[in-house]
């Protein structure tokens, strides 16, 4: 199957840092990818939806500011958490899907934000 | 709208038996429904889908679902549980093809015992 790459699978930052997560679909061409939260021991929430070239569509509630999503190109995918809170940190998932008539959503491993 | 519901946070079974996950959506539309595997610290797994067609479908590591439409369900089942099983598992639902967003349930966490 199809392959998402995501980088770093952990990260440690101070409070008011940036932290940078990339998203790579490895072996096909990403035309949407998705950005989820995952607090400890709950489900996905969906923070944000990309497609290649143009600005991501935020869920409701999630600060567009402070999680900057962007879609560069079609195998890339980055999502920035700006000015980095201890309340950030959390364990975001991002997702890829591609091309017409596909249901499937292949998902990257995960990275574990800390913020101290 | 779309919404999936998890009964039970936690199921515990013991090594060789059966394995039932519970989900119950609600879509005002004909639903696609997903089953993923999550390990710790790990992105999620696609255990099986279902689109159309066949309402039981099967997939991977003897994983299998059954749609039932006037039960809104989409309950996961494993004949005989092995310790590898042991994960979270989540129930989701997509409205449409292609590439909309997935509405995932609060998770199931599947414990195995010897």
């Amino acid at each position: 199957g199809a392959v998402v790459s995501q980088h770093p699978s952990r990260v440690i930052c101070k409070s008011g840092t940036s932290v940078k997560i990339e998203c790579r679909s490895l072996d096909f061409q990403a035309t949407t990818m998705f950005w989820y939260r995952q607090f400890p021991k709950q489900s996905l929430m969906l923070m944000a939806t990309s497609n290649e070239g143009s600005k991501a569509t935020y869920e409701q509630g999630v600060e567009k500011d402070k999680f900057l999503i962007n879609h560069a190109s079609l195998t890339l995918s980055t999502l920035t958490v700006t000015s980095a809170h201890p309340e950030d940190s959390s364990f975001y998932i991002c997702s890829a899907t591609f091309g017409q008539g596909r249901t499937e959503a292949f998902f990257g491993q995960g990275t574990r934000l800390t913020v101290v | 709208a779309q919404s999936v519901t998890q009964l039970g946070s936690h199921v515990s079974v013991s090594e060789g038996a059966l394995v039932l996950l519970r989900c119950n959506y609600s879509s005002s539309v004909p639903p696609y429904l997903f089953w993923y595997v999550q390990y710790p610290n790990q992105g999620l797994q696609l255990l099986l889908k279902y689109t159309t067609g066949a309402t039981l479908v099967k997939g991977i590591n003897g994983f299998e679902a059954e749609f039932k439409k006037s039960e809104t369900s989409f309950h996961l089942t494993k004949p005989s549980a092995h310790m590898s099983d042991a994960a979270e598992y989540f129930c989701a639902v997509q409205r449409s093809y292609n590439t909309d967003k997935l509405i995932f349930g609060t998770g199931t966490r599947l414990q195995v015992f010897p």
